[in-house]
Formats: structure tokens, C-alpha cells, sequence
């Protein structure tokens, strides 16, 4: 069964590095996403991207955060200058249509990657 | 402002008998629901979603319930097992974004 698949499972980066984390969404998907989730609350939307570029953020996606397709499988969440509340997890998502268009949006979830910022 | 939540935080069962989660949204104009599924240290699982023009829908030993009339969502688990304790939550579609709940834990006990 295709799954999303995300690189690495844990990173720890020193404050006001740079981190790229990195996601293959399910092959024929086309509406990608991030979400993060701080330790013991609940999931959050970071950004929506379709046809190369982003169809929907909320206030958490700053300037400091960016998303890009470099090829046609991968996609990246980069944030430029981590901050010690970016630590969590990060989800990448994908699904194969999204909600203004179809009846039903089933996003399918990554494992997710651990950030840790000391 | 609109959210989604959740009316308990843990709910403790013992295996065999039936589970049920449930969730309130504040925005009247959602109009398609997921329930996901998450294991420690993993990501959301989808479970089984549903459309406002529905009042129910049944999956395999999962049932979700829609009161359009009270914003309420559930989740009705049938012959819960030890496999099913994972956090479980509720969340709303809008437009692009997943809107979630906090999350319910369900404990399943032998």
C-alpha cells in the first residue's frame, strides 16, 4: 500500500540553524501539506501547496518557514532560523484532491519528523 | 473563535465491550469530518470521515454519528481490542486545512 514517507525521523539542530525536513508524498497525489504537533497537543495546519505553489498558510508559516517541490517527489519544509518553540513534530501530508473540489479529502499522514531545537 | 474539541480527554474501556469518542465543532458551515487514529510516535491515521449531508456512516467496527443540529460528531468503536488504545481525533475540512481537535486517549483495558 503507497504511503507518505518523511526524512529524518529526528532531527536536533542548534537554535537559529537551519533544518530542511524532507517528505515523499504518495505518487499520485497532487495537494500536499505541513503540519506540526508540540508535544501533548493536538495537530496543526502549516501550509498547502498544489501545482508548484501554496494554496493555503496559517500564522504559524511565517517568513521562516518555506515549502518547495524540487523534483517530482520530494517535498521540503525549510525554516530558515529555528526558534526553541519550533521543536516538534512535523507532519507531511498529501491527498489526491482537495476539499473545494471533491465530497471527500482524505489526507494520508507521514510518520512524521521529531525536531528538536536546543 | 470556530474551533473543534473535544468533550474528554481520556476515556478508559475494557476490551470487548464498545468505545465511544466524542467531539463538538463551533463552525456551522464545516461540512466534512475525519476521524483520525494516532499511535504513540506516530502520525494520524485515517479512520473514517463523513459529509454533513450524512447523519452516519459505518466502517469496518467504526461508526461515526453526525448531529448537524448540536455540532456533534462521534465516533462509536464496536468490540474495542488492546489495538485500538491510541489518542483519537476529530477534525474539520476546511478548504485546504485539516482543522483538529485536541485528541481523545483511549485506554483499552484486558
Amino acid at each position: 500500500e503507497p504511503e507518505v514517507t518523511q526524512t529524518p525521523s529526528h532531527q536536533v539542530t542548534q537554535m537559529g540553524q537551519e533544518v530542511i525536513l524532507r517528505c515523499v508524498p504518495i505518487s499520485n497525489h497532487l495537494y500536499f501539506y505541513w503540519y506540526r504537533q508540540i508535544l501533548g497537543q493536538k495537530v496543526e495546519f502549516l501550509v498547502s501547496f498544489y501545482n508548484n505553489e501554496i494554496s493555503e498558510k496559517s500564522e504559524i508559516f511565517d517568513d521562516q518557514f518555506s515549502v518547495e517541490r524540487p523534483d517530482g517527489s520530494n517535498f521540503t519544509l525549510k525554516i530558515r532560523s529555528t526558534k526553541l518553540e519550533d521543536s516538534a513534530m512535523y507532519f507531511c501530508a498529501s491527498s489526491p484532491t482537495s476539499g473545494r473540489l471533491s465530497a471527500y479529502n482524505e489526507q494520508f499522514f507521514g510518520p512524521g519528523t521529531r525536531l528538536t531545537v536546543l | 473563535g470556530e474551533s473543534v474539541g473535544l468533550h474528554l480527554p481520556t476515556l478508559s474501556v475494557q476490551e470487548g465491550d464498545n468505545s465511544i469518542i466524542n467531539c463538538a465543532y463551533s463552525n456551522s458551515a464545516s461540512d466534512y469530518f475525519i476521524w483520525y487514529k494516532q499511535e504513540s510516535g506516530k502520525g494520524p491515521q485515517f479512520i473514517i470521515d463523513i459529509r454533513s449531508n450524512m447523519d452516519k456512516r459505518q466502517g469496518q467496527r467504526v461508526t461515526v454519528l453526525l448531529n448537524k443540529t448540536v455540532k456533534h460528531l462521534s465516533l462509536q468503536i464496536a468490540a474495542t481490542q488492546p489495538g485500538d488504545s491510541a489518542v483519537y481525533f476529530c477534525a474539520e475540512n476546511s478548504g485546504y486545512a485539516l482543522n483538529f481537535g485536541k485528541g481523545t486517549s483511549l485506554l483499552v483495558t484486558p
